[in-house]
């Protein structure tokens, strides 16, 4: 079975744009969770989508946005680019909502982001 | 608010047993103790999972006490590929399901 796959792995950006990010999850996983590493910050969590509709939201600006299409594929956006949004995006794939019994969350490669 | 603390680094030798211990006093009644391994800019892949007592698969050890308030990944035999972040983790469910990373442990195997 295929793993977590993110598109793409590298991207190069500058400030004030805007980018997106796509995940695709293991077949049959239907939450999609995006996660924001940095060597400061650690990994933080950013949303999770679970059936199309937006579950959980961690702490970040609305600059930070996702979505999730009907087969379980998801997009995050981030507009207006600042220097600090340079990161590893990690996007993680369970079952049924993440946290929830035993359910484990699959990790993508990531796609690294760097904002000049 | 389930939160876990770590050694932040560990150093140890090949062949050797590696135990790196985790806190999480609040943990809650339904929450499940996950680890995670982490190389240099790769996604966490998971490693083991438990809810009480001892855990075993291929490649490692956890443990858990009676009263859930801390877990031990065991990492038997160690080598140099075994040098990564670990991460302990619990079911956030005071924030909705959301699961917390802590700042994981730096486990560096030296030859």
């Amino acid at each position: 079975k295929a793993g977590v796959t993110q598109t793409p792995r590298y991207l190069i950006k500058t400030r004030g744009q805007q980018v997106t990010l796509s995940c695709s999850p293991i077949s049959g996983h239907r939450s999609v969770s995006w996660y924001q590493q940095t060597p400061g910050q650690g990994l933080q969590f950013l949303f999770e989508y679970f059936s199309e509709t937006q579950r959980n939201k961690g702490n970040f600006p609305g600059r930070f946005s996702g979505r999730q299409f009907s087969n379980s594929r998801s997009e995050m956006n981030v507009s207006t680019l600042e220097l600090g949004d340079s990161a590893l995006y990690l996007c993680a794939s369970s079952l049924e909502l993440a946290g929830v019994g035993s359910d484990t969350q699959y990790f993508g490669p990531g796609t690294r982001l760097t904002v000049l | 608010l389930a939160k876990t603390t770590q050694p932040i680094s560990m150093d140890s030798y090949e062949g050797q047993e590696v135990n790196i211990t985790c806190s999480h006093n609040n943990i809650a009644t339904n929450d499940y103790i996950t680890w995670y391994q982490q190389f240099p800019s790769q996604g966490p892949r998971f490693i083991i999972q438990g809810y009480k007592t001892k855990v075993t698969n291929e490649v490692a050890s956890l443990f858990i006490p009676a009263d859930r308030k801390s877990s031990t990944l065991s990492l038997p035999r160690v080598s140099l590929s075994d040098t990564a972040v670990y991460y302990c983790l619990v079911g956030d469910y005071a924030a909705g399901n959301m699961l917390t990373f802590g700042g994981g442990t730096r486990l560096m195997v030296k030859p």
